[in-house]
């Protein structure tokens, strides 16, 4: 098991790029989620999914979009990077949505946006 | 709108000593508060709290929710060097499906 991986670790962009951050799971868990982690403000929910197909607006959804189309990915796209947006992004995952489910982190995306 | 606090932001204190991390917590369906120890990359799932008044213990760490006053407390004991880290609350929210997370606590522990 390989757990919770994402890609790339580190990434820079020039203000207006695109890009995609990769976030895949190998436990078969229904509950995956997006984190963005900011000095200072601990880690805020950009965007969620309760299973394929589904996806749904965290606390900080603007400038970001997802898909859902297995149970394994859940990529996240910036569409037009912008400085705010630099920061570290955590995948997560859990069995199921609900608290009785321990969430498990991926290790992390440092993205610099200039 | 849904809001969870820690304090202190920062600790620094010596190996051996006690600490206690504080997080309180305003929102609109609670269902459970989690702890979660953050080293260098990913944080890691330490407690999950639901009940009032049932301390969960792992070693020398232990916490305690307190559902009427809206708050929980993280000690541990005997601090180690080995206890540096950053220290996240987040309170899970029933009906929204996501968890809120405080601002974390970084502690230092030194030798």
């Amino acid at each position: 098991n390989a757990g919770v991986t994402q890609t790339p670790k580190f990434q820079v962009l020039k203000t207006g790029q695109s890009m995609t951050l990769q976030c895949a799971q190998d436990m078969n868990h229904e509950y995956m989620s997006w984190y963005r982690q900011d000095p200072g403000m601990g880690l805020r929910l950009i965007h969620y999914s309760v299973g394929a197909g589904i996806t749904d607006q965290g606390e900080v959804p603007n400038g970001y979009n997802v898909s859902r189309s297995t149970t394994e990915d859940f990529p996240l796209r910036l569409l037009s990077a912008a400085p705010s947006q630099t920061s570290v992004y955590f995948c997560a995952s859990s069995y199921r949505s609900g608290s009785f489910y321990e969430q498990y982190f991926g290790p992390g995306t440092r993205l610099t946006v200039t | 709108e849904d809001k969870v606090v820690q304090s202190p932001l920062s600790l620094v204190v010596h190996e051996g000593d006690t600490v206690t991390l504080n997080c309180s917590y305003e929102v609109t369906n609670f269902r459970s508060l989690l702890w979660y120890k953050q080293e260098k990359k990913a944080p890691t799932f330490l407690f999950m709290l639901t009940s009032s008044g049932i301390e969960k213990k792992s070693g020398r760490l232990s916490s305690i929710l307190d559902k009427k006053e809206l708050f929980s407390i993280l000690n541990i004991t005997a601090t180690q060097t080995g206890d540096s880290a950053i220290y996240l609350c987040a309170v899970f929210i029933q009906g929204a499906q996501k968890l809120v997370f405080g601002q974390g606590t970084r502690l230092t522990i030194n030798p």
